[in-house]
């Protein structure tokens, strides 16, 4: 069993703070992963996808890579109440290419 | 350059109806998955298709569920005999595969299934 695993939340942060959202996965054959953002009664929505080890920044979002710590992050700078959503942290394994979700992180910016 | 699309966005049905949802993947997209989300929970993977085949349908339940994604038209989802437990969202998505693991997951808007 291939597991994404995310806290739950709810995280809380205040408007113009940066929002660290954390994902551990269990495949260590895993070779992409990406970031979804969700907003209620929404699908949700690509926002960042990152394939090496490191940091990789779009605008206010920055994802990071560690493979050897099977850990993957998306920080969000600056934040605003618009970013108040469920963040989904997605994994695909090299085998098979299937897609392995989180349950997602609840995020609340407050104004 | 239209996305993923499914219909239809709402579908009420009773208890022992059939419910057939639609996805027609974005252009060029040969990989379609399904997945069902409760309130407040994840995304559950059901199953996921290429034209004409099945490649894995290890999230499927085993009776009622079925799915199909044929050379021409749409995928499609069907449940017989809905039951409550049945109500949810059910998303598609769609992936062009680039190799080593590769190649991004847009999702459709979604079909939320009501039963009565």
């Amino acid at each position: 069993q291939k597991e994404v695993e995310q806290n739950s939340g709810p995280l809380s942060v205040p408007e113009g703070a940066i929002a660290s959202l954390n994902c551990t996965y269990s495949d260590r054959g895993s070779q992409s992963f990406f970031w979804y953002r969700q907003y209620s009664g929404k699908s949700p929505e690509l926002i960042m996808s990152i394939y090496s080890n490191g940091d990789k920044e779009d605008g206010r979002f920055t994802a990071q890579l560690n493979k050897a710590s099977q850990y993957v992050s998306l920080l969000i700078r600056d934040s605003q109440p618009s970013d108040s959503a469920t963040y989904l942290c997605a994994v695909n394994a090299n085998t098979g290419n299937q897609f392995y979700f989180g349950t997602g992180t609840s995020l609340t910016v407050i104004p | 350059n239209a996305g993923v699309m499914q219909n239809p966005r709402h579908l009420v049905r009773r208890r022992g109806q059939e419910a057939r949802l639609r996805c027609s993947p974005m252009k060029g997209h040969s990989h379609v998955y399904w997945y069902r989300q409760l309130p407040e929970e994840g995304l559950k993977f059901m199953v996921y298709l290429q034209k004409e085949n099945i490649i894995d349908e290890s999230g499927m339940p085993k009776e009622r569920f079925s799915a199909e994604f044929p050379k021409e038209g749409p995928s499609i989802l069907r449940i017989q005999q809905v039951v409550r437990g049945d109500s949810a969202a059910y998303f598609c998505a769609s992936s062009l595969i680039l190799g080593q693991g590769r190649g991004e997951l847009f999702f459709g808007s979604g079909t939320q299934l009501s039963v009565l």
